[in-house]
């Protein structure tokens, strides 16, 4: 499968507890994304990273949260001491530099439940 | 800064009948448009992008949104519903890889309910 992978798919926690998240992008792909979609929303932008350079936080990107994507190849969402407003999906997606038209490639998704 | 809106939360039809689904967008530059289509539980998977080549564009199954800029629209329709295309549908816009690098904002979804 050559398609955007994240793991977990689903995941529970208490309120307090820190959680991350992996993406692992279409391997030839040097763009990736962050994206939260809440319930009834459509997906809302995090965060950026051009290889190993994180080059936009979103506002919504509280200090509580951080991204990596140390060798420019997977990245990691980590959130920490979780709030029952953190439950959301959050979606990661790739693309290619020099495409034209820099089409986004999503992956399935991490459900995240903060009880 | 860039918005879409798309009119209307939730859209029913028969099998067999129209889809039209609306969105409205707003950008200070030239805009790339999609629609991606999500099913439950599932990420997002690309229907169709609009790149100022053809103002119709045509995606996959059997849908197709004409680029209106007059009107700042990207409808989305497709003319014969099938039970398959129930699932929630965005519109999206970017400024391709311009300074916002090519993030994309979306419109707040429709889902489609297809009754046989």
């Amino acid at each position: 499968d050559t398609g955007v992978s994240q793991n977990p798919r689903h995941k529970i926690t208490k309120r307090g507890q820190n959680v991350t998240f992996r993406c692992d992008p279409i391997s030839e792909h040097n763009r990736l994304y962050w994206y939260r979609q809440t319930l009834g929303q459509g997906p809302e932008f995090l965060t950026y990273f051009q290889n190993e350079a994180q080059l936009e936080k979103s506002r919504l990107l509280s200090d509580r949260f951080s991204a990596e994507r140390p060798k420019g190849s997977f990245s990691t969402l980590e959130i920490q001491r979780t709030e029952q407003g953190d439950s959301a999906m959050y979606l990661c997606a790739s693309s290619l530099r020099g495409s034209t038209y820099n089409e986004q490639f999503f992956g399935p998704g991490t459900r995240l439940t903060v009880l | 800064a860039q918005s879409v809106t798309q009119l209307g939360s939730h859209v029913s039809v028969s099998e067999g009948a129209l889809v039209l689904l609306r969105c409205n967008y707003s950008s200070s530059v030239p805009p790339y448009l999609f629609w991606y289509v999500q099913y439950p539980n599932q990420g997002l998977q690309l229907l169709l992008k609009y790149t100022s080549a053809a103002t119709l564009v045509k995606g996959i199954n059997g849908f197709e949104a004409e680029f209106k800029k007059s009107e700042t629209s990207f409808h989305l329709t497709k003319p014969s519903a099938h039970m398959s295309d129930a699932a929630e549908y965005f519109c999206a816009v970017s400024d391709g890889a311009g300074t916002s690098y090519g993030k994309l904002t979306f419109g707040q979804g429709t889902i489609l309910t297809v009754h046989p």
